[in-house]
């Protein structure tokens, strides 16, 4: 059971805009930022989003994130299959003094 | 530029010791705000932060495994190496290492290593 909660799979066809969620607590995203990263099949995972909704050079801007309170949000625009993978949230935990994961959120583009 | 490379045994016997090692370029661990973090992922699971040690020596440890795991570094080799005692079959995953970047007030992996897969079994 991951710390941070996500829905285990989405989808869109292409050219929709998906909203992934992630959800956590005081002690995480309530009080640090939240990074997203995307896995592609048989890869290493790669930073998408950093520090809430900052993006790496490189990452394109149909790409973006958003937190509120215990909640974090990661929206894709533009669908195209290439953006098909896992994504996981991310943030640190004060009271575990630690990292925590979501569960991961597979997208799946109809 | 910035590299990262797992090493390590591929198969592990139950109640074995795992020795994992973090070979990176392009940054010093000597350097202030260098982090580097171990994470493992079980086959089709999800993404699991083991540790952390920074530039400074301090450590950090996943609460649930902190008796089974040690992380430490040898600077002149740039290399992190990852320790987890009494191996059992659930801890059959693929092992990452990653640098940890502090920026905007907040942490995330900049660039991860390709990842070892480590099966446990007898």
């Amino acid at each position: 059971q991951s710390v941070l909660t996500q829905p285990p799979s989405a989808s869109g066809t292409p050219g929709q805009r998906v909203t992934i969620s992630c959800s956590g607590s005081s002690s995480n995203i309530g009080s640090n930022t939240v990074n997203w990263y995307q896995q592609l099949p048989g890869t290493a995972p790669k930073i998408l989003i950093y520090s809430n909704n900052q993006r790496p050079s490189g990452v394109p801007d149909r790409f973006s994130g958003s937190k509120s309170g215990t909640s974090a949000s990661l929206a894709i625009s533009g669908l195209q299959s290439e953006v098909e993978a896992d994504y996981y949230c991310a943030a640190w935990d004060d009271s575990l003094n630690g990292l925590v994961f979501g569960g991961g959120t597979k997208l799946t583009v109809l | 530029q910035v590299t990262l490379k797992e090493s390590g045994p591929a198969l592990v016997k139950p109640t074995q010791t795992l020795t994992l090692t973090c070979t990176f370029s392009g940054f010093s661990l000597s350097t202030s705000g260098m982090r580097v973090s171990w994470i493992r992922q079980p086959p089709g699971k999800a993404l699991e932060w083991l540790a952390r040690i920074d530039w400074d020596d301090d450590k950090f440890y996943s609460t649930s495994l902190k008796t089974r795991l040690t992380i430490s570094k040898d600077t002149s080799k740039n290399q992190v190496v990852l320790t987890v005692s009494n191996m059992d079959p659930v801890d059959t995953a693929t092992y990452y290492c990653a640098r940890l970047l502090y920026q905007r007030g907040g942490y995330y992996f900049d660039y991860w290593g390709q990842g070892t897969l480590v099966t446990v079994s007898s």
